[in-house]
């Protein structure tokens, strides 16, 4: 079975500052890795996703992941952060297309607070 | 295209009654999801359809949770009787055949007092 964990129930950054927010996975096979970000009070939105091509993975609003296989992580940066981004993060994987990926497992969130 | 449909957006109601969840998937999706998401236990996959046939229901709480999927465009999240514990965002989801992207839709926020 697959997992992911997310370090950091809750990380507060500085407006400008770099965001990190660390995923770490558990897969028996190749997985596809996803990072979902999800606005007050509404549903989850598709930041990026990883499915075994390039292991540098840039998404929407100027985030990008890294997929590290040595590490078996992906973690999501971005280099100036926005009042904007404050939201919740999940990070989510699911099994390679060869081992049936269906289901998506989510990790427990991380909840991004931006400092003014 | 429209994204992921569902009815309703926000529902109180009181313990023991019937609560139906709606969902509209993407046209042309063949992956339907149904998720849950609490404080306590994060997003929580209830159930998935695959081509309207329910393929694994083993995140169904309790035989209280029932799902259908009649037809391509339209799948049903019920709970009879309903408890306050069942208070929660139900997420529908899709996703195309050979696709790898599931798409969410807003959430039913329940309220079960």
């Amino acid at each position: 079975a697959q997992s992911v964990t997310q370090l950091g129930s809750h990380v507060s950054v500085s407006e400008g500052a770099l965001v990190l927010l660390r995923c770490n996975y558990s897969s028996s096979v190749p997985p596809y890795l996803f990072w979902y970000v999800q606005y007050p009070n509404q549903g989850l939105q598709l930041l990026l996703k990883y499915t075994s091509a390039a292991t540098l993975v840039k998404g929407i609003n100027g985030f990008e992941a890294e997929f590290k296989k040595s590490e078996t992580s992906f973690h999501l940066t971005k280099p100036s952060a926005h009042m904007s981004d404050a939201a919740e993060y999940f990070c989510a994987v699911s099994l390679g297309s060869n081992f049936g990926n269906e289901k998506l497992t989510f990790g427990t969130g991380t909840r991004l607070t931006i400092i003014p | 295209d429209a994204g992921v449909i569902q009815s309703p957006r926000h529902e109180v109601t009181e313990m023991g009654q019937e609560v139906t969840l709606r969902c509209k998937p993407i046209s042309g999706h063949d992956y339907l999801f149904w998720y849950r998401q609490t404080m306590m236990r994060g997003l929580e996959l209830l159930i998935y359809f695959n081509n309207n046939v329910p393929i694994d229901d083993s995140g169904m709480p309790e035989d209280r949770f029932s799902a259908k999927m009649p037809n391509a465009s339209f799948s049903t999240l019920k709970i009879q009787p309903s408890e306050p514990r069942d208070s929660a965002v139900y997420f529908c989801a899709s996703r195309r055949q050979l696709g790898n992207t599931i798409y969410f839709g807003e959430g039913s926020w329940l309220t079960v007092v």
